[in-house]
């Protein structure tokens, strides 16, 4: 079994250009979370999917970051103008059901870094 | 709101001697806990998790975690390390409620020396 597949698995890029990152989760996993980590830290929840509804997205700096997830499927999480904070780890997590009672399993991440 | 502290940033163990990596929490009631490995380039695995029950949890690997709610810990232990168990190990909370999200701890950085 597939497990959760990210894309680029490394990114550079000068501040201000646009960045996006992709996700594939797990065939059958309804729930879809977007985590950023920063270098010596744990990840930190940006953004939660429940099918195609985002039930979570509290932590997301809304200003520059929006998230999509079509179809209840893959997702898109993109990041507009990228400022030199924004470097970090981005990962992706899907589950069968919530949280709370369910494992999430990440992809290997998309690392980030800005010029 | 719920936190989780990871006091030790890097241990250094011999192969083959013990480990215990401690995980203390911060919640009005008993959360969902819960062990991820992170090996280098690779993605977060999950170790063990701690529902309800029994206190002593069997994990993957040969780890186990045993929850104290006296001292809100949740302290993961393996009798005998590997050197392929240097990596890095987070401890996360979640509320005992579907539908919350993991809240991660910074972490602890394992090296194992020969």
């Amino acid at each position: 079994e597939a497990g959760v597949v990210q894309s680029p698995r490394y990114k550079i890029i000068e501040k201000k250009q646009p960045v996006a990152f992709w996700c594939n989760p797990i065939s059958g996993h309804n729930t879809l979370y977007w985590y950023r980590q920063n270098l010596g830290q744990g990840p930190e929840l940006l953004i939660r999917y429940e099918n195609e509804e985002a039930v979570d997205d509290s932590q997301l700096p809304k200003d520059r970051f929006s998230a999509e997830r079509l179809k209840g499927v893959d997702s898109t999480l993109k990041i507009q103008p990228a400022e030199l904070g924004d470097s970090a780890v981005y990962l992706c997590a899907s589950s069968l059901g919530q949280t709370a009672t369910g494992e999430l399993f990440f992809g290997e991440g998309s690392r980030l870094t800005v010029l | 709101a719920q936190s989780v502290t990871q006091p030790d940033i890097h241990i250094t163990v011999s192969e083959g001697a013990s480990l215990e990596l401690r995980c203390n929490y911060s919640y009005g009631a008993t959360p969902y806990l819960f062990w991820y490995v992170q090996s280098p380039g690779q993605g977060l695995q999950l170790l063990l998790k701690y529902f309800s029950g029994d206190t002593l949890v069997q994990g993957i690997k040969g780890f186990e975690a045993e929850f104290k709610r006296s001292q809100s810990s949740f302290n993961l232990r393996k009798p005998s390390v590997h050197w392929s168990d240097a990596a890095e190990y987070f401890c996360a909370v979640a509320k005992p409620i579907a539908g919350t999200a993991l809240i991660f701890g910074k972490g602890t950085t394992l090296s194992v020396s020969s």
